[in-house]
């Protein structure tokens, strides 16, 4: 088992559209979360971080924590071409590691 | 207020060939991660360091790779004696103090075995 799985995609939606993104992950004691965004060639960009269960929005974007499930999505409201990326989920149970999970392409068709 | 700085942004070396990845991680960040992107593969975390210190080395190979981040100056990644399956994307995160685990990462050196 993966330590950090996501569905490799691509995840197809249309301009305007919500896209959902999903990640599970299997140790237990991770206590920190986050969602980075990487364009073809280029590196990862930090968007999200969430620490506790519940939602967290910023702008366009919604992070969702559920510990017991040992879960967390991204949700991307009036999705818009240049949203058009991998999106990489990473988690840290302790300071310092990321483990990445091997992202999801997503593609926003105009 | 600059960014994590990687140089060089690419480089090509010959099998058998030193590679050295420098790093400088942005302004008040102390912490120093490099992470490495072989083709059509994630991101996997190598080192972490602090100044003058090895926090977490899990993730180095256990020969040709070094890092270190000197009190004065960059961090740098070595890797002796390279081999094509060296080629891939190097990055370097750093992040400040608190919250120690929120790391911004810099643009990457794309490292090429011939």
């Amino acid at each position: 088992q993966k330590e950090v799985e996501q569905n490799s995609g691509p995840l197809s939606v249309p301009e305007g559209a919500i896209a959902s993104l999903n990640c599970t992950y299997s140790d237990r004691v991770s206590q920190s979360f986050f969602w980075y965004r990487q364009y073809s060639g280029k590196s990862p960009e930090l968007i999200m971080s969430i620490y506790s269960n519940g939602d967290k929005e910023d702008g366009r974007f919604t992070a969702q924590l559920n510990k017991a499930s040992q879960y967390v999505s991204l949700l991307i409201r009036d999705s818009q071409p240049s949203d058009s990326a991998t999106y990489l989920c990473a988690v840290t149970s302790r300071a310092g590691k990321l483990i990445f999970g091997q992202g999801t392409t997503l593609q926003v068709k105009p | 207020n600059a960014g994590v700085m990687q140089n060089p942004r690419h480089l090509v070396r010959r099998r058998g060939q030193e590679a050295r990845l420098r790093c400088s991680p942005m302004k008040g960040h102390s912490h120093v991660y490099w992470y490495r992107q072989l083709p059509e593969e994630g991101l996997k975390f190598m080192v972490y360091l602090q100044k003058e210190n090895i926090i977490d080395e899990s993730g180095m190979p256990k020969e040709r790779f070094s890092a270190e981040f000197p009190k004065e100056g960059p961090s740098i990644l070595r890797i002796q004696q390279v081999v094509r399956g060296d080629s891939a994307a190097y990055f370097c995160a750093s992040s400040p103090p608190s919250p120690a685990d929120t790391q911004y990462f810099g643009p990457g050196t794309r490292l090429t075995v011939l």
